[in-house]
């Protein structure tokens, strides 16, 4: 089953403008993983923030971790076509096993 | 290789035929897992190696599921008698090591069940 939910669901934006996609989960966890797949595509790693981090960046993205409201945001600045995509986040139990649980995805449309 | 690859990239398999789905991991990484993806949905967790063991195999949703690592690296998920309701993506992941680490994926095999 899916640990938790995104929001939104799908997002269309222009190219430049910035879009946040938001992720909630239920349990306690070590990380947490943001995953792009293109359509037909396997699942690329996009960044990965640890429970004791609030924020990380890399490039054009910006993640956000709140483990007191278990919900991590993503922010792509200066989005462009080739950031259309399904976007996903994903968390690792701190359990002692390490499988990702994934949320339900946002599907992002960037248009030129 | 550079990352994760599967084969085959598709597979059609008439009900009740049995499949065989290959991954090989990025080399030297310890920790394998399969997923499974409906269209539409995230990728749920089937099961785990850590080297040849298979420490977590709560995922997988029948006894029709069967996975092996037998030398540590390559793994194969094998289906028996296909159902209509295993057409999936299944995807393969790769880690260095056991916790707390990114995990690569492959390109995933499209299943389709008729």
């Amino acid at each position: 089953s899916q640990q938790g939910e995104e929001d939104p669901q799908a997002l269309s934006i222009q190219e430049g403008e910035n879009a946040t996609m938001n992720c909630s989960y239920k349990t306690s966890i070590n990380n947490l993983q943001w995953y792009r797949q293109n359509s037909g595509r396997g699942l690329v790693h996009l960044i990965l923030i640890r429970s004791n981090e609030r924020e990380k960046h890399s490039g054009r993205l910006r993640v956000t971790l709140d483990t007191s409201k278990k919900s991590s945001s993503l922010l792509i600045t200066a989005s462009r076509a080739a950031d259309t995509a399904s976007y996903f986040c994903a968390t690792e139990a701190n359990t002692g096993f390490q499988k990702l649980v994934f949320g339900t995805g946002t599907r992002l449309l960037v248009s030129p | 290789g550079a990352g994760v690859s599967q084969s085959p990239r598709y597979k059609v398999a008439k009900r009740g035929q049995d499949v065989a789905l290959r991954c090989d991991p990025i080399s030297g990484h310890v920790s394998l897992f399969w997923y499974q993806q409906a269209l539409g949905q995230g990728p749920e967790f089937l099961t785990y190696f850590q080297n040849e063991a298979q420490l977590d195999k709560s995922g997988l949703p029948s006894d029709r599921f069967f996975a092996e690592r037998p030398e540590g690296s390559v793994s194969t998920l094998k289906i028996q008698r296909t159902q209509q309701e295993d057409s999936a993506v299944y995807l393969c992941a790769s880690s260095l090591v056991a916790v707390g680490e990114t995990q690569y994926f492959g390109p995933g095999t499209r299943l389709l069940v008729l």
